[in-house]
């Protein structure tokens, strides 16, 4: 039962666009969610964070918005650069059991 | 900044062998958690101690057990090894409390022939 999905497997974007990586989950306990970053032979590298209370937050290229109500995040990077090309882990814990639950990742390839 | 470092990186073993893995926290972390990834897969869950206590438990076999010392430092020590064991594993520190973000260490790659 994958309870964070991230439905699409790799995304495209030339350099200087905006980038959209999009995650849902299912479980109405979970009130944390991050992004990671991981690249080959490396571990997942912390990105931005947001909690339930908030529906955005923003951190220089990168924002992330949270729509609790349809259960859905996004990680909005602008603008993309090649060095962003890496896959892209969403993740969310609950207060309750502070484990990270991950989704399944999106590889994002950024062409010049 | 100091980050959290795990060693070995690689690993390779053999079947009904046993193997310590040992990751160092980040200074002033409290919370470690140990995280296994299997090839294609997403990381999953195993088992995470705060203040050397064991905190919560995921899908962590019996074979396995970890434990979390003075130092802060932690060891996921595995037994009996399998071939479906084989992956990559990765530790996470905190600090404790709510909303504290995991941070990684490159991980563990351990292969079992």
């Amino acid at each position: 039962d994958q309870q964070v999905k991230q439905n699409s497997p790799s995304l495209s974007v030339q350099e200087g666009r905006i980038s959209i990586l999009n995650c849902d989950y299912t479980n109405s306990m979970f009130d944390y969610f991050l992004w990671y970053k991981k690249y080959p032979a490396e571990g997942p590298t912390f990105l931005i964070s947001i909690s339930s209370i908030k529906d955005k937050n923003e951190d220089g290229r990168f924002t992330v918005f949270l729509n609790k109500s349809a259960k859905h995040l996004s990680l909005h990077i602008v603008p993309s650069q090649p060095g962003d090309s890496a896959v892209y882990f969403c993740a969310a814990s609950a207060t309750s059991f502070q484990k990270l639950v991950f989704g399944t990742g999106t590889r994002l390839l950024v062409s010049p | 900044a100091a980050g959290v470092i795990q060693s070995p990186r690689h690993l390779i073993k053999e079947k009904r062998e046993t193997a310590t893995l040992k990751c160092y926290p980040i200074p002033r972390h409290d919370t470690v958690y140990w995280y296994q990834q299997g090839p294609g897969q997403d990381p999953q869950f195993l088992i995470s101690f705060y203040e050397k206590m064991q905190s919560d438990k995921g899908s962590i076999p019996d074979r396995f057990s970890a434990q979390q010392f003075s130092d802060y430092h932690s060891e996921l020590n595995m037994s009996s090894l399998e071939l479906g064991d084989s992956a990559l594993y990765f530790c996470a520190s905190s600090l404790s409390g709510s909303n504290q973000p995991q941070h990684f260490g490159d991980g563990t790659r351990l292969s079992i022939l």
